[in-house]
């Protein structure tokens, strides 16, 4: 079935671009997610790209989808004591309405 | 209040008693899901609903029971509770949403129930 990946955790220091990687497995995604979840929250959605794109900033954020090799990554530029969170990666094909999400990767930020 | 809730948001109980976690939305999503949270294992997806009375089993469904009989409500029943079953649950529904480039699906989540079984 379809899959995805993350490392668990990530540590930068403060003012430092942190990257948070996803590979997944579904050939057919539609749509890729990044959602972030802060301490004793529910998730929120981050931002998301769809599958024919390559490339989507939005302020601070950068995602890159290379869709060959299946590989997502969520760029924070000037990554800030706010940033700290469980980042989820999660991707859905066109003909589900379910989301599959990735374990989670925990970013810490160290002064 | 709009948008998706939980109730409660904490709970202590025991093993082998029932308990039934509330989930509530407003926007009317036609999908629903319950998923539960634990260190190590992420999201795991316990049951979900595409509409009133069509619910389906997710990845860890065993010892879970749900129903929903209205479009808004989807209570999560633990029948004999377990310690195994400490967990934080998320409640969320999923609906279009318009983008740029046409229209994705986006998942909102409550804000969950931490439930511990002792």
């Amino acid at each position: 079935g379809e899959d995805v990946e993350q490392s668990l955790f990530l540590s930068v220091r403060e003012g430092d671009s942190s990257v948070i990687n996803c590979t997944y497995t579904d050939s057919s995604s539609t749509y890729l997610y990044w959602y972030k979840q802060e301490p004793g929250a529910g998730l929120q959605l981050l931002t998301y790209i769809f599958s024919n794109m390559d490339m989507k900033q939005d302020q601070r954020l950068t995602v890159l989808l290379n869709k060959k090799d299946k590989h997502l990554s969520l760029r924070i530029a000037d990554t800030q004591t706010g940033d700290s969170a469980i980042y989820f990666c999660a991707e859905t094909s066109s003909s589900a309405s379910k989301i599959i999400f990735g374990s989670g990767t925990r970013l810490s930020i160290r002064p | 209040d709009a948008g998706i809730t939980q109730s409660p948001r904490y709970k202590i109980t025991e093993t082998g008693r029932q308990v039934t976690l509330m989930c509530h939305q407003t926007w009317s999503h036609s999908y629903m899901f319950w998923y539960r949270q634990d260190l190590g294992h992420g999201l795991r997806l316990i049951y979900y609903s595409a509409a009133a009375d069509i619910t389906d089993k997710g990845e860890v469904p065993d010892g879970y029971v749900v129903s929903r009989s209205k479009t808004e409500n989807f209570p999560l029943t633990l029948e004999s509770a377990t310690r195994s079953q400490t967990s934080v649950y998320f409640c969320a529904s999923s609906g279009p949403v318009s983008g740029r480039k046409g229209s994705y699906n986006e998942q909102f989540f409550g804000p969950g129930t931490r439930l511990t079984v002792l």
